[in-house]
């Protein structure tokens, strides 16, 4: 299968650390992009390839990854991390890339 | 700073043509791929298709036969057309900016310059 597979939503308190994570079979040979989403804005690149992170994106975000799952952790989550996120990696087929399902990560 | 304008009709009647254009500012275009990025209301992320400085495409098959793409160099700029427009092909549809090549023996394939976004309704 070419998806990516994310858990739906997921909520945190202020500070405390959460991992999302992102299951397909694309995985096996590429790493994972993530991008964060907020409600009405475009997404933007949090974390590319094996943990790098553009200008800008705080530390508190990092990646780790086994197998065909790739999973994204935020380290003591600010309010401004409330977004929707999403994984994405290239495949080996006609559809060029796919991004994963979805996580809403809510801070309480 | 680059950044992505994009710009194109936002309320369509079936079977009508999208046609949406996106200027890239500042950073290399030859360097790059150009791409279309959708995402109907409420729903995830779908790769449209891609273009290259030099012309070449790539388009998701199932959109192969609707979808066509132009680039224009002297102006820094890319296309996408959709015909025959449905209520399925409502949706936002972003320009992006992906990078993909090696950098320090790591591959990577990314997408790191997202234009706004258009709001594309299309509704008889």
């Amino acid at each position: 299968s070419s998806e990516l597979t994310q858990d739906p939503a997921v909520s945190l308190a202020l500070g405390q650390t959460v991992k999302i994570t992102c299951q397909g079979d694309s995985l096996r040979t590429y790493y994972a992009n993530w991008y964060q989403q907020k409600p009405g804005q475009a997404p933007v690149l949090v974390i590319y390839g094996n943990n790098n992170r553009p200008p800008g994106i705080p530390d508190r975000f990092s990646v780790s990854s086994s197998g065909n799952t790739a999973s994204l952790t935020i380290t003591g989550a600010q309010a401004e991390d409330e977004a929707d996120y999403y994984c994405h990696s290239p495949v080996n087929s006609g559809n060029r890339y796919v991004f994963g399902t979805g996580t809403k990560v809510t801070v309480l | 700073q680059v950044q992505l304008q994009q710009w194109g009709a936002g309320l369509l009647k079936p079977s009508e043509t999208l046609s949406l254009t996106c200027a890239v500012y500042g950073g290399s275009f030859s360097a790059y791929y150009w791409t279309w990025i959708r995402q109907p209301p409420g729903k995830g992320l779908e790769w449209i298709g891609e273009i290259t400085h030099s012309g070449s495409t790539n388009s998701r098959p199932s959109l192969k036969s609707r979808v066509s793409m132009s680039v224009d160099t002297s102006k820094n700029q890319f296309s996408l057309k959709l015909t025959s427009v449905t209520a399925a092909d409502t949706a936002t549809y972003y320009c992006v900016r992906v990078f993909r090549g090696v950098r320090f023996v790591e591959r990577l394939d990314y997408m790191d310059v997202w234009g706004k976004g258009t709001t594309v309704i299309v509704s008889s």
